[in-house]
């Protein structure tokens, strides 16, 4: 079984669209996150909720909205993407106390 | 928050030990050390963290000094599956795993 799942693996998409991005964990963790790599391969966090409650949230234009209906899952949504969206968003989890992150296997969206 | 720095790049022979060292002059007494790896194409993984004391797990040592401003993560027998990128981390107060730019581990056959 997967620890933390991202889907869809791919998205190719329009300017303009709106989509989501959906994450689930089946490790019991308590914190879940979304980072963003862009081309350039930096690794940057966006969003962190914990028992489903936002407690990081980066400089990150509020066209992203994430949502976690409860502490399993954590999804991404994005407004009216733009071209500077592309970009690989790995989703992960971890536990207070424990050891590290696990992340997903990401998604790679290309907006065109 | 502690900042860390590590070679842009390394090389290493396959079968060979790989070390990868890592600089974290401001880092306090109770801040911890974790050692995560992007395979191309992967999402990142956690290889091991450490607070004083060497660690040993299944997949790497890690090797912190006694004044804890440095640490060197070590791959036993490397092989060409562990050319990666590396990145040594200390968490900011939120837990907050932050990447820096990493080391580029490139295994030689």
């Amino acid at each position: 079984d997967t620890a933390v799942s991202q889907t869809p693996k791919y998205l190719v998409t329009q300017m303009g669209n709106d989509k989501s991005i959906k994450c689930e964990q089946n490790l019991g963790h308590d914190t879940m996150y979304w980072y963003k790599q862009d081309s350039k391969k930096f690794l940057k966090i966006m969003f962190s909720y914990n028992n489903k409650e936002l407690i990081i949230n980066e400089t990150v234009p509020n066209r992203f909205s994430p949502k976690s209906p409860d502490k399993a899952h954590l999804n991404l949504h994005i407004n009216s993407l733009e071209l500077g969206d592309s970009a690989v968003y790995f989703c992960a989890s971890s536990q207070l106390g424990k050891r590290g992150y696990t992340f997903g296997s990401g998604t790679r969206l290309t907006v065109v | 928050d502690a900042k860390t720095t590590q070679p842009t790049s390394m090389d290493c022979a396959e079968g060979r030990a790989a070390n990868l060292p890592c600089n974290h002059s401001t880092i306090s007494g109770n801040e911890y050390v974790y050692w995560y790896r992007q395979i191309h194409s992967q999402g990142p993984q956690y290889i091991i963290h450490g607070l004083k004391n060497n660690e040993t797990n299944e997949m790497a040592s890690l090797i912190i000094t006694e004044d804890r401003k440095s640490s060197t993560l070590i791959l036993p027998h490397a092989t060409l599956r562990d050319t990666a990128v590396y990145y040594c981390i200390v968490p900011n107060r939120d837990d907050k795993i932050i990447f820096g730019k990493g080391t580029r581990l490139h295994i030689l056959p």
